[in-house]
């Protein structure tokens, strides 16, 4: 069975610091790993994903997360925080069976 | 235009009555899926569908039913509605040729 977990259900950083959001996984095999965000009152959208290949992502709004199949870990970083990167994140995984299983989202705060 | 529309975006209802959520999508995708938010708990899986003739449980099945009308529509029922049941919920589609889900605006139901 697919599992994840993600530490910190609200992470408040400032303006300009760095963002970590921290995304474990289990998976008896090698998994397709996304990051969605969800704004106030709307949907998710994809912010990256893994599939194959390079294990550093980049993707939308500045933000790239690392796979390290070592540690089970898929992190979400930013350089720099702006104020629009307020909302709530999640990190999710794909099995083969095209079912995805999602985190319990870390909310973020950005503080002026 | 919105590739995959929810109606209502909002409902509140009384318990015992029976919900209709609509999905549709224009993205042309064969698999539908349908899920809850809520509050620190991300989101779970009611049910998905990988084609018409094809719909399977989620974690979270119970007091829920799904039709699959046509490719492009997924509906989402509440036969007899139950406050525990307030929630957000999304509809979310993914295809052949792509490997993360695209979703809808959500539906926020609240039943009294």
């Amino acid at each position: 069975a697919q599992s994840v977990t993600q530490l910190g259900s609200h992470v408040s950083v400032s303006e300009g610091a760095l963002v970590l959001l921290r995304c474990n996984y289990s998976s008896s095999v090698p998994p397709y790993l996304f990051w969605y965000v969800q704004y106030p009152n709307q949907g998710l959208q994809l912010l990256l994903k893994y599939t194959t290949g390079a294990t550093l992502v980049k993707g939308i709004n500045g933000f790239e997360a690392e796979f390290k199949k070592s540690e089970t870990s898929f992190h979400l970083t930013k350089p720099s925080a702006h104020m629009s990167d307020a909302a709530e994140y999640f990190c999710a995984v794909r099995n083969t069976g095209n079912q995805f299983y999602f985190g319990t989202g870390t909310s973020l705060t950005v503080i002026p | 235009d919105a590739d995959v529309t929810q109606t209502p975006r909002n409902r509140i209802t009384k318990t015992g009555k029976r919900i209709m959520l609509e999905c549709s999508q224009t993205k042309g995708h064969d698999r539908m899926y349908w899920y809850r938010q809520d509050p620190g708990l991300g989101l779970r899986l009611i049910y998905y569908s990988f084609d018409v003739k094809d719909i399977n449980k989620g974690e979270i099945s119970d007091g829920y039913s799904v039709s699959r009308q046509a490719q492009a529509k997924f509906s989402l029922s509440l036969e007899s509605a139950i406050p525990n049941q307030t929630a957000l919920y999304f509809c979310a589609t993914s295809g052949v040729a792509y490997n993360e889900q695209f979703f809808g605006p959500g539906t926020r139901l609240t039943v009294l």
